[in-house]
Order: structure tokens, then sequence, then C-alpha cells
């Protein structure tokens, strides 16, 4: 069974650009999550879907993030314009059903903001 | 506020050795517990976890202990090899609430040989 997988694996953009990240979870996995963690800090939470819905996006830092989960398989996470706070490691993770249960992560992306 | 903090940010034992990471969680509403490794270059992966009705539970190698009088969660990981080199991470949720992980900073272990 393949994992979450994420993509780009990194990227590196100048201050006022676009980057999009994106997701994809474990097949048939109706919860999607997305989580960063910036240099020295926790990783937290950003916002969570379930299928194409937003079940919570109450870690979502302001409104240069934008998320999307149309069809409810794959996420997108935009981040328009980007500023230099925002470099840090996006992850993903994916879990089965509507109660709580074991998230699976992917690998990150790693985005660097100059 | 919700909050999970570790004890020690970084930890070495030598191969062999048992190791025990330490954590602290704050909300004692929390009901749900879970240990993650992370290994340089990928993203945390599920160890161990445990829920508030007890108070250890074991795995391949690794231990969880969960005190809910002092607010205290504990991995010991058996014979430690060089593989367990890793950041690892605890994290927190309540299982009835948002199903988001509340994760402490993480500690790096270090496995010398």
């Amino acid at each position: 069974e393949a994992g979450v997988t994420q993509f780009p694996s990194h990227s590196v953009i100048e201050k006022g650009q676009t980057v999009t990240l994106r997701c994809d979870p474990i097949s048939g996995h109706d919860n999607l999550y997305w989580y960063r963690r910036v240099m020295g800090k926790e990783i937290k939470f950003l916002l969570h879907f379930v299928k194409e819905s937003k079940q919570d996006e109450s870690g979502m830092p302001n409104n240069r993030f934008l998320a999307e989960r149309t069809g409810g398989t794959y996420s997108t996470l935009k981040v328009q314009p980007a500023e230099l706070e925002d470099s840090g490691v996006y992850f993903c993770a994916s879990s089965p059903g509507l109660v709580f249960e074991t998230q699976y992560f992917g690998p990150g992306t790693r985005l660097l903001v100059l | 506020g919700e909050s999970v903090g570790l004890h020690l940010p970084t930890l070495s034992v030598q191969e062999g050795d048992n190791s025990i990471i330490n954590c602290a969680y704050s909300n004692s509403a929390s009901d749900y517990f879970i240990w993650y490794k992370q290994e340089s270059g990928k993203g945390p992966q599920f160890i161990i976890d445990i829920r508030s009705n007890m108070d250890k539970r074991q795995g391949q190698r690794v231990t969880v202990l969960l005190n809910k009088t002092v607010k205290h969660l504990s991995l010991q990981i058996a014979a430690t090899q060089p593989g367990d080199s890793a950041v690892y991470f605890c994290a927190e949720n309540i299982i009835q609430g948002a199903q988001k992980l509340v994760f402490g900073q993480g500690t790096r272990l270090t496995i010398n040989p």
C-alpha cells in the first residue's frame, strides 16, 4: 500500500512569489491534514479535511494560505504571496475514517522563502 | 492553552543501552497520546500510542508510560540500535474533540557505537 506522498520535496522561492504544495493521501482515507514545522519550533496543525470539506482550519496562519481538496482525493496548499516567515517543512497526513485514528504522515515539502 | 513539551532537546546513549524520552502535557482533557519518530528527510512515523484509560503499553522494543496524575508521558526504547537515531515527538489529542494533533518540540536521540 502506497503511503502519503507530497510534491515537491523541496521548493525555493522569492518573497512575494506563489507556491503550491500537493498532497496525495493514502487511498481511501477520508481525513487529510496539513501541518507545518518552522525552524526550531514544534510541528503545528494547519487544517483538516474530511473528504472535500474543511472540518477545521483553525491553524491557518492568515489569508495568504489557501487549501483545497476538490473531489476529496488529493489536496493542494497554496501560499500567495509567500513571506520569509513561511519557510519551513509542510507535512500532510491522512487517516481512514470519521473516528479519530492514527494519522500517517508524508515526507514533507521543505519550503524556503528568500 | 494546550501545550505538549519535552524535557530534553537532545539525548545520547550507547548502542545496546536503554533510552527514555520524556514528555509533559498540559491539557488534562487529552485522552490519546502518540509517539512519532522522524528520521532525516522523512515525515513523522508512528511508533506507538496509548489511551488515557491505560498507564502502560508495550510494543516491539518500545514501551510508553502514561502518568495522568502529573501529566507525564515517556517512551522507553530497549536495546537501542543505530537505526533508532532520530527525532522523537510526542503528540496529544482529544478523541471526541477536534482531530488535530498537538506536538511537542521533539527530542533528538543519538545512538553512539
